[in-house]
């Protein structure tokens, strides 16, 4: 069964560090993997997904995240914290046959000035 | 830019009652999702529909709950008795395929007294 774990339920940085979030799965198949963002009182929206091509992807608004086969992960990324990231992300495998989402349980991340 | 609907965003609702949630998902799009999120913690696969007819679901979709897609624009989850523990929030999402970027609606909270 599929399964995600988002490690670090809140996360701060300074504007201008970089920002890690990490996201490990677990798939009996050949994963599909998604990263979500979700602004306060809005819906979920695609940053980025990986689909089995590069296993560098890039989003949107400067985020990235690596596949990592060997070590089951899908980090995401961004070099420079900008005040507007501050949200909740979130970390997804694809469940079922039916392109299913299986979230992780989200990591807030706050941007200091 | 096209957007996934979904109305009322707040609902409250006596134990026992029956609600409507109410989604319009993107027009062109042929696979619909609801997903619950109960407060703090992770976001949860309910249900999907394609082609008429739920095409895979959830533990969580118990017979309290049904699906339906009344006409070519709305999607519907009822709930037909609710207890308090279905307070949380609701989302719908559509998208083109099974494995293509799953739009989000902004939610609807349902809070059972």
């Amino acid at each position: 069964a599929q399964s995600v774990t988002q490690l670090g339920s809140h996360v701060s940085v300074s504007e201008g560090a970089l920002v890690l979030l990490r996201c490990n799965y677990s798939s009996s198949v050949p994963p599909y993997l998604f990263w979500y963002v979700q602004y306060p009182n809005q819906g979920l929206q695609l940053l980025l997904k990986y689909t089995s091509a590069a296993t560098l992807v890039k989003g949107i608004n400067g985020f990235e995240a690596e596949f990592k086969k060997s070590e089951t992960s899908f980090h995401l990324t961004k070099p420079s914290a900008h005040m507007s990231d501050a949200a909740e992300y979130f970390c997804a495998v694809n469940g079922g046959s039916q392109g299913n989402l299986i979230f992780g349980k989200g990591t807030k991340l706050s941007v200091k000035p | 830019e096209p957007e996934v609907t979904q109305t009322p965003s707040h609902q409250v609702t006596q134990m026992g009652q029956e609600v409507i949630l109410r989604c319009v998902p993107i027009s062109n799009h042929l696979y619909f999702y609801w997903y619950r999120q109960i407060l703090g913690q992770k976001v949860e696969f309910l249900v999907s529909f394609y082609n008429n007819e739920i095409s895979e679901k959830s533990e969580i979709f118990d017979d309290q709950f049904s699906v339906e897609r009344p006409d070519g624009s709305n999607f519907t989850l009822k709930i037909r008795s609710t207890k308090l523990e279905d307070s949380a929030m609701y989302f719908c999402a559509s998208s083109v395929g099974f494995l293509n970027e799953q739009f989000f609606g902004p939610g609807t909270r349902l809070t059972v007294l």
